[in-house]
């Protein structure tokens, strides 16, 4: 079946635009999640849904990152005003449910570059 | 808070010969996974393998296999008769069974970019 995928694959933008990333789960996965990985570093986690819920949002680096998930489907992490340390791959990863026995499957990121 | 150290920035090792990622953590939990993550240069995160702690058996997925010393607080990995495919980046990943904002969210080390030698 089809994996989690993410839209765009690379973005090029201003500093002060805003940007939306959006991440397509795996069908019928209720838990999803938002990594950040800047260049050198590990991933660190953003925010967690279960359904349309974010229940832990505590890895928001700021004020200006927002995600909403809808249909307890597509997600879409907002960054407004964007600053040249909000670029780095972000991932999105699903699974089953937000239990650990249940694997994380991750798409393939969006590259995001601030000028 | 859990942290996740990965001490080797990176390795590189001969097609065909062993090689062993390092990847320390710190936890109060009793109770966690761990896990090993492969991300070749298509930014796709592959799991590897996976380790539950309260299992004393090292996982083992075909030529992958980890050395997990709970005391130690140690998870290698270690890569046997490696094949130019392993050439990636691998994180060590933290996930704990227990926890109470209900997320389970991965805590992942720094990474260690392994080179195959042909």
């Amino acid at each position: 079946g089809a994996g989690v995928s993410q839209s765009p694959s690379n973005k090029v933008t201003e500093k002060g635009k805003d940007v939306e990333l959006r991440c397509d789960p795996i069908s019928g996965h209720t838990a999803l999640y938002w990594y950040r990985q800047s260049l050198g570093q590990g991933l660190e986690f953003l925010i967690y849904f279960q359904g349309n819920s974010a229940p832990d949002k505590s890895g928001l680096p700021s004020d200006r990152f927002s995600a909403e998930r809808t249909g307890g489907s597509v997600s879409t992490l907002t960054i407004q005003r964007t600053q040249q340390e909000d670029s780095a791959v972000y991932l999105c990863a699903s699974s089953l449910t937000q239990y650990p026995y249940n694997e994380q499957f991750f798409g393939p990121g969006t590259r995001l570059t601030v000028l | 808070a859990q942290t996740v150290t990965q001490s080797q920035p990176e390795m590189s090792v001969q097609e065909a010969e062993t090689v062993t990622l390092s990847c320390t953590y710190d936890t109060s939990e009793s109770d966690y996974y761990l896990f090993w993550y492969k991300q070749p240069p298509s930014r796709q995160m592959i799991l590897v393998i996976r380790q539950e702690a309260y299992k004393q058996q090292n996982a083992t997925e075909n030529r992958f296999s980890v050395n997990f010393q709970k005391a130690a607080k140690s998870f290698s990995l270690k890569i046997s008769d490696s094949q130019l495919g392993d050439a990636a980046m691998y994180f060590c990943a933290y996930r704990s069974r227990d926890s109470g904002a209900g997320s389970y969210q991965l805590t992942f080390g720094k990474g260690t970019k392994l080179s195959v030698i042909p």
